[in-house]
């Protein structure tokens, strides 16, 4: 199985802050990498596919980037709705993985 | 737009078997354009993928789980489902189904998924 190793696995930060998550891979997975954000009480959300293309309907503040082993998503100016629990993914191969999560909580 | 929503019991008995539903709303599964997956999350925990499912039948399954799942399509092209067989305490956890979409450039990410049910095994 591919691993998925996120980090930090939770920060906290403040309303207009500039956000950096990191996803590493235990192998080579190319662009196959997924971005999902979860709210409390709610299913995950698809944000970045394919390590840097953004879901329709996303805001713009929200990136990802990388290739290989190697993943950040970005979120600039955060905003008050973007306070939730951020995972990565791989859909390289079979079992997909997904990383810990990293909680965003409010600084 | 296509939704998802997942049915069946919410409290199922240790060592017995939980069966889910996946229906799908405008839309089909009968697309060669996505996959249909099952993903579950234990209270305060992280997502489990739990297999996966294409129109024709074929099947993935997470190698910690084979011996106990059963994914399948529906009689109907609204539906795919989930068996869990010999369940324990660990199984509790809420339930998601997902659609994988495999069109160009989406790389299988998970684009659709049901608002989860939630499952407790308890006698």
């Amino acid at each position: 199985d591919i691993q998925m190793t996120q980090s930090p696995s939770s920060l906290s930060a403040s309303v207009g802050d500039r956000l950096t998550i990191t996803c590493r891979a235990s192998q080579s997975i190319g662009r196959y990498l997924n971005w999902y954000q979860q709210k409390p009480g709610t299913a995950p959300n698809l944000l970045i596919y394919a390590a840097s293309s953004l879901q329709g309907g996303v805001p713009p503040r929200f990136s990802g980037s990388g290739s290989g082993t190697d993943f950040t998503l970005t979120i600039t100016s955060l905003q008050p709705e973007d306070f939730a629990t951020y995972y990565c993914q791989q859909s390289y191969n079979y079992p997909r993985t997904f990383g810990q999560g990293t909680k965003v909580e409010i600084k | 737009q296509l939704q998802l929503q997942e049915s069946g019991p919410r409290l199922v008995k240790p060592s017995e078997t939980l069966s889910l539903t996946c229906t799908v709303s405008d839309g089909s599964i009968s697309s060669r354009s996505f996959y249909w997956g099952w993903i579950r999350q234990p209270p305060g925990k992280g997502l489990e993928w739990i297999g996966t499912i294409y129109y024709s039948g074929y099947t993935y399954y997470h190698p910690s789980l084979e011996s106990r799942v059963t994914i399948s399509l529906g009689t109907s092209e609204k539906q795919f489902s989930l068996r869990l067989s010999s369940l324990t305490a660990a199984d509790t956890a809420v339930y998601y189904c997902a659609r994988e979409s495999t069109r160009p450039g989406y790389f299988y990410a998970m684009d659709v998924w049901g608002p989860g049910t939630t499952v407790t095994v308890s006698s």
